[in-house]
Formats: C-alpha cells, sequence, structure tokens
C-alpha cells in the first residue's frame, strides 16, 4: 500500500515570497504519478501541478514547480510570487499508473495562509 | 471548458435514511471515483468504476454502500442507512485515457447526518 506524508500542517508567507510545502511518499511501485491539489475554503479540490514518475524533468505551471527527487521519495511544492488566492489547503497525492482505473492517495495536507 | 458536477451541493437526512448523492463526470471520460472528506481531515478513496463495474473500493465501502452508472451520464453513489458518522463532504471525480492521469474533482457534496 502506498502512503503519501505532509509533515507541514501549517505554513505563512508574506505575499509576493516564495514558500515551498513539503510531501514524501512510500510505494514499491516504479510508474505512477504524483499530483498537488489545492482546497480553498470553497472545498473544491482543484488540480495544481502533476508529475510523471518516469520523467526527469520537474514540472512547471506559472508560478507552481515542483522538486520531485524519485529515489528519495520527495515532491516538493514550491510557489512563486504568492498571492492571496493561494491562501488555501494543499493535499500532495499519489496513483499508480495503471489501466483499471486507479485511486489517488492523499496527504493529510498543508494549510497555507498567505499574508498582506 | 467540461466539469464535473454534482448535485446536490448540501444534503440534510436523519440517521437511518437512504440518501443518493449525483454526479455527472466529464463526457468522454472513462473512469469515475467517490471519495469523501469528514471535516477536518484528508480525502478518503471510497470507490473507483471503469467499464460499467466496480474496479477498486476501500475498506469503508462496505455493504451500506454502493454505486450505479444509470444513463450514461450519471453517476450515483448511495448510502442505504446513514450513520452519523456518514457525515463529510462527498467528491465525485472522473479520468479520461488522456490528461495523463489526472483526476477532475467536482465541488463536492456536504452530506449532514443528525
Amino acid at each position: 500500500a502506498q502512503t503519501v506524508t505532509q509533515s507541514q500542517p501549517e505554513m505563512s508567507v508574506q505575499e509576493a515570497e516564495t514558500v515551498t510545502l513539503s510531501c514524501t511518499y512510500d510505494t514499491s511501485e516504479s510508474n505512477y504519478y504524483l499530483f498537488w491539489y489545492k482546497q480553498p475554503p470553497s472545498r473544491q479540490m482543484i488540480l495544481v501541478i502533476r508529475q510523471e514518475a518516469y520523467k526527469q524533468q520537474n514540472a512547471t505551471e506559472n508560478r507552481f514547480s515542483v522538486n520531485f527527487q524519485k529515489a528519495a521519495k520527495s515532491f516538493s511544492l514550491k510557489i512563486s510570487d504568492s498571492q492571496l488566492g493561494d491562501t488555501a489547503m494543499y493535499f500532495c497525492a499519489f496513483m499508480k499508473r495503471e489501466t483499471s482505473g486507479s485511486r489517488l492517495t492523499f496527504g493529510e495536507g498543508t494549510q497555507l495562509t498567505v499574508n498582506p | 471548458e467540461p466539469e464535473v458536477t454534482q448535485t446536490p451541493s448540501h444534503q440534510v437526512t436523519q440517521m437511518g435514511q437512504e440518501v443518493i448523492l449525483r454526479c455527472v463526470p466529464i463526457s468522454n471520460h472513462l473512469y469515475f471515483y467517490w471519495y469523501r472528506q469528514i471535516l477536518g481531515q484528508k480525502v478518503e478513496f471510497l470507490v473507483s468504476f471503469y467499464n460499467n463495474e466496480i474496479s477498486e473500493k476501500s475498506e469503508i465501502f462496505d455493504d451500506q454502500f454502493s454505486v450505479e452508472r444509470p444513463d450514461g451520464s450519471n453517476f450515483t453513489l448511495k448510502i442505504r442507512s446513514t450513520k452519523l458518522e456518514d457525515s463529510a463532504m462527498y467528491f465525485c471525480a472522473s479520468r479520461g485515457l488522456a490528461g495523463g492521469g489526472t483526476q477532475y474533482f467536482g465541488p463536492g457534496t456536504r452530506l449532514t447526518v443528525l
């Protein structure tokens, strides 16, 4: 079974600064996906960024980037130029790559607050 | 942009009653999921559905739960006899063959069991 661990329950950052959220995972699988989802107060789950394990290049989406260290089973999210709208709960998630419809396994979440 | 929709947004029910939560996945998607999130906790997998059958279910998904895709567009989660501990946010998600494994979530149904 896979496990995902987010060791920072809460973090805060000043507007326009950079912040990094940590995530580690445990799996015996070699082929998988990793995701960061954002959950604002509305509780909608919004995809932030996705990484395919076979790709060595770290994924980037505008101000969001990841540091994927496969050997260390680490998948951190960096948010640059933080904005007030980035205030949300952030969940790291793991999914095996298979054809039958694999589940997402989520971490406990990190509550990020961006301060003006 | 296509999106997953869920109804109702909030359901209040009495303990022991049956509830049906409805989802309309993105139209060309083939994999469907239900997750739940008890307030203040992480999101937990309930069940996945592919090719008109359950492909995987968690230990939470006991005999009180069932899923159905009755008409090719809706995807429903039924809880036969609700308990207080079923109070949670229930999310539907869907995934296509393309998109690199990404599951797209609906806005959720908040279920309150009294």
